[in-house]
C-alpha cells in the first residue's frame, strides 16, 4: 500500500521567495511520484513525475523536485516565487510499472503568494 | 485539441435522490478514471474504465457506479444521495491509463441538500 504526508497545510512566501512544498513518501514497492497544481475552480495539472529515470526531476513552470529514497521524501521547490504561483498543490504516489490512473494524493498544500 | 469535458458543472440535489455526471475524454483517450475530493478527505479514487470495462475501484459502497461507452465518453452515477456525497467529481482521461499522462477536467461540484 502507498500513501503521501504532505506537510504544512498551508504555505505563504513572499513574491521571488523560495518556494518549498514537502511531500514524503510510504510505498511497499518502488513508487513513481507526482505533483500536480490545481487552481481555483479547475482541475489538476500535472507539474512534474518522478518515475526512476533521474532523481531531480524537472517540470513546467520552473518547478522541480528530488527524490530520495532515504529520507522516502520528494520535496517541490521553485527558487524565485511568482503572484501566478499561488494555488493549491497535491502530491501523489502509485506504484512503479502499475497505473498512473489509480494515484493516491494527499491533502494538499495551499500556497499562497505575497506581494 | 479540446480538453477533458465535465458536465454539468454544478448540480444542486435533495437527499435520497440519484444524479448523473458525464466525462468526455480527449479525443483519442481510452482510458476514464473519477475522483471524489472533498475538503476532510481529499481526493480520493473511484473508479477507472478502459475499453468499457471497469479496471479498477476505489473503495467506495455500491451506490457509486459507473460505465463506459463505445467512444470512450464516461458516466457516473450515485443513488440514494446522502449529505457527505457533497464533493467535486473530477474526472481524468488518458491514452491506456499507465504510461501516459493524465488529464483532469474541471470537475462537477455537486451539492446535496
Amino acid at each position: 500500500a502507498q500513501s503521501v504526508t504532505q506537510l504544512g497545510s498551508h504555505v505563504s512566501v513572499s513574491e521571488g521567495a523560495l518556494v518549498l512544498l514537502r511531500c514524503n513518501y510510504s510505498s511497499s514497492v518502488p513508487p513513481y511520484l507526482f505533483w500536480y497544481v490545481q487552481y481555483p475552480n479547475q482541475g489538476l495539472q500535472l507539474l512534474l513525475k518522478y518515475t526512476s529515470a533521474a532523481t531531480l526531476v524537472k517540470g513546467i513552470n520552473g518547478f522541480e523536485a528530488e527524490f530520495k529514497k532515504s529520507e522516502t521524501s520528494f520535496h517541490l521547490t521553485k527558487p524565485s516565487a511568482h503572484m501566478s504561483d499561488a494555488a493549491e498543490y497535491f502530491c501523489a504516489v502509485s506504484p512503479s510499472g502499475g497505473s498512473n490512473y489509480k494515484l493516491t494524493f494527499g491533502k494538499g498544500t495551499l500556497l499562497t503568494v505575497n506581494p | 485539441k479540446a480538453g477533458v469535458t465535465q458536465t454539468p458543472r454544478y448540480l444542486i440535489k435533495t437527499r435520497g435522490q440519484q444524479v448523473t455526471l458525464s466525462c468526455s475524454p480527449i479525443s483519442g483517450h481510452r482510458s476514464v478514471s473519477w475522483y471524489q475530493q472533498t475538503p476532510g478527505q481529499g481526493l480520493q479514487f473511484l473508479f477507472e474504465y478502459f475499453s468499457e470495462t471497469q479496471r479498477n475501484k476505489g473503495n467506495f459502497p455500491g451506490r457509486f457506479s459507473g460505465r463506459q461507452f463505445s467512444n470512450s465518453r464516461s458516466e457516473m452515477n450515485v443513488s440514494t444521495l446522502e449529505l457527505g456525497d457533497s464533493a467535486l467529481y473530477l474526472c481524468a482521461s488518458s491514452i491506456d491509463g499507465y504510461n501516459e499522462k493524465l488529464f483532469f477536467g474541471s470537475g462537477t461540484q455537486l451539492s446535496v441538500l
